[in-house]
């Protein structure tokens, strides 16, 4: 089957500006996370999904990040006021369950690598 | 919290042969799941191999296998019979078993890895 995917795979914009990230997880893979990769760092968590709600933020910056997953499937990564630290390749994974441990494989998708000029 | 350190940024090997990333890691948990992950040019992170800290055999994947000192909180990728297709950057990540935030991955910060043909 499909594996994830996100769209679009690479967005240029301006300071200042909003941007959305789309993540497309496995179906039936209830459980979905977000990391931001900055350039020459590993992945680091922002949020993990369970189902339609966000069990877990803890990861995002500060109140300009956001992200749904209205229908317990798509999900949406909304940045507001762009800065240039926002610059990232922003990995989306999903995984079958989520809390059961690590038998719970994430998989990834290729990312958004963000651009903020 | 747990941190993971990968303190080679940059290996090379020639191909066929082999070469080890280092990778250790901080924690005060008992049980934990380490692994090692891919990620080519393309930027989607691939599950190499997956240790659980239960376990005292070292797990082996085909050409991938790992030494896990889990006393020293060591935990190496040894790559055999190297091939051009294993270029990539490779990452050490470290997941709670049990507890809270058990889904979150916790990643070092990279071994780029050159196979000169």
């Amino acid at each position: 089957g499909a594996g994830v995917s996100q769209t679009p795979s690479n967005k240029v914009t301006e300071k200042g500006k909003y941007v959305e990230l789309r993540c497309d997880p496995i179906s039936g893979h209830t459980a979905l996370y977000w990391y931001r990769q900055s350039l020459g760092q590993g992945p680091e968590f922002l949020i993990y999904f369970q189902g339609t709600g966000a069990a877990d933020d803890s990861g995002l910056p500060n109140d300009r990040f956001f992200a749904v997953r209205p229908e317990g499937s798509v999900s949406t990564l909304k940045i507001q006021r762009t800065e240039r630290g926002d610059s990232a390749v922003y990995l989306c994974a999903s995984s079958l369950l989520g809390t059961s441990g690590g038998l719970d494989e994430q998989f990834f998708g290729p990312g958004t690598r963000l651009t903020v000029l | 919290a747990q941190t993971v350190t990968q303190s080679q940024p940059e290996m090379s090997v020639q191909e066929a042969e082999t070469v080890t990333l280092s990778c250790t890691y901080d924690t005060s948990e008992s049980d934990y799941y380490l692994f090692w992950y891919k990620q080519p040019p393309s930027r989607q992170m691939i599950l190499v191999i997956r240790q659980e800290a239960y376990k005292q055999q070292n797990a082996t994947e085909n050409r991938f296998s790992v030494n896990f000192q889990k006393a020293a909180k060591s935990f190496s990728l040894k790559i055999s019979d190297s091939q051009l297709g294993d270029a990539a950057m490779y990452f050490c990540a470290y997941r709670r078993y049990l507890g809270g935030s058990n889904y979150k991955l916790t990643f070092g910060k990279g071994t780029l890895l050159t196979v000169n043909p």
